[in-house]
């Protein structure tokens, strides 16, 4: 079993519409939850970066963790065509402190005009 | 303004040739990373290295050899290449742990072994 998940999608939604993306995970030990956006041909960009529990906004984007459930989102209001991309989950535990991150596979969504 | 930039972009190789993709960044950061991207399997980290001089075997890192001589380099090499090595690599650097700073990645490299 893989430490994290994550739907591969893809998650097609209308332009305007709020998109909701999640990963669930298994090691407790994570503190340090990130979303990375990446675009087709082209490396990741790091979209939101959370410690520990709790929200954080972002503009249009909107992450969420919650811990009890082992499980973390990410939302994007206001969607636009220029935000299909695939997104990826990453998360890392303070044992780590080198920077060892641990990746779901992405979800893919595409944003129709 | 490069950051992390990938070289060659995009290669196709033969089974037992052998070959080294360079990862140069210019943000003066201490740590850097090589990872492999799968379809279905998500970023799997291959070595890294947390200055120069140093380096350090990730989770694949098997048929795969790095060497960081000078800080702003972090080449990774296939000394005998494989079909299953068929994959797009990506570099990455940080100033530090992951406590304080994000990775910041190139463009990958687009590798073939036929």
């Amino acid at each position: 079993q893989k430490e994290v998940e994550q739907d591969p999608g893809p998650l097609s939604v209308p332009e305007g519409a709020i998109v909701s993306l999640n990963c669930t995970y298994s090691n407790s030990a994570f503190q340090y939850f990130m979303w990375y956006r990446q675009y087709s041909r082209k490396g990741p960009e790091l979209l939101m970066y959370t410690y520990s529990s709790g929200n954080k906004e972002d503009g249009r984007f909107t992450a969420q963790v919650d811990k009890s459930s082992k499980y973390i989102s990410l939302f994007i209001r206001d969607s636009q065509p220029s935000d299909s991309a695939t997104y990826l989950c990453a998360m890392s535990a303070p044992t780590d402190s080198w920077g060892k991150l641990q990746f779901g596979a992405g979800t893919q969504v595409v944003v129709t005009p | 303004n490069a950051g992390v930039t990938q070289t060659p972009k995009f290669r196709v190789l033969k089974t037992g040739q052998s070959m080294t993709l360079l990862c140069a960044q210019d943000m003066n950061h201490e740590y850097m990373y090589w990872y492999r991207q799968d379809p279905g399997m998500g970023l799997r980290l291959i070595h890294y290295s947390v200055g120069e001089g140093t380096t350090a075997k990730g989770e694949v890192p098997d048929g795969y050899n790095v060497s960081r001589l000078k800080k702003q380099n972090f080449l990774l090499g296939l000394e005998s290449a494989a079909p299953s090595q068929t994959s797009v690599y990506f570099c990455a650097s940080s100033y530090g742990d992951i406590s304080n700073q994000p990775q910041h990645f190139g463009d990958g490299t687009r590798l073939s072994i036929l």
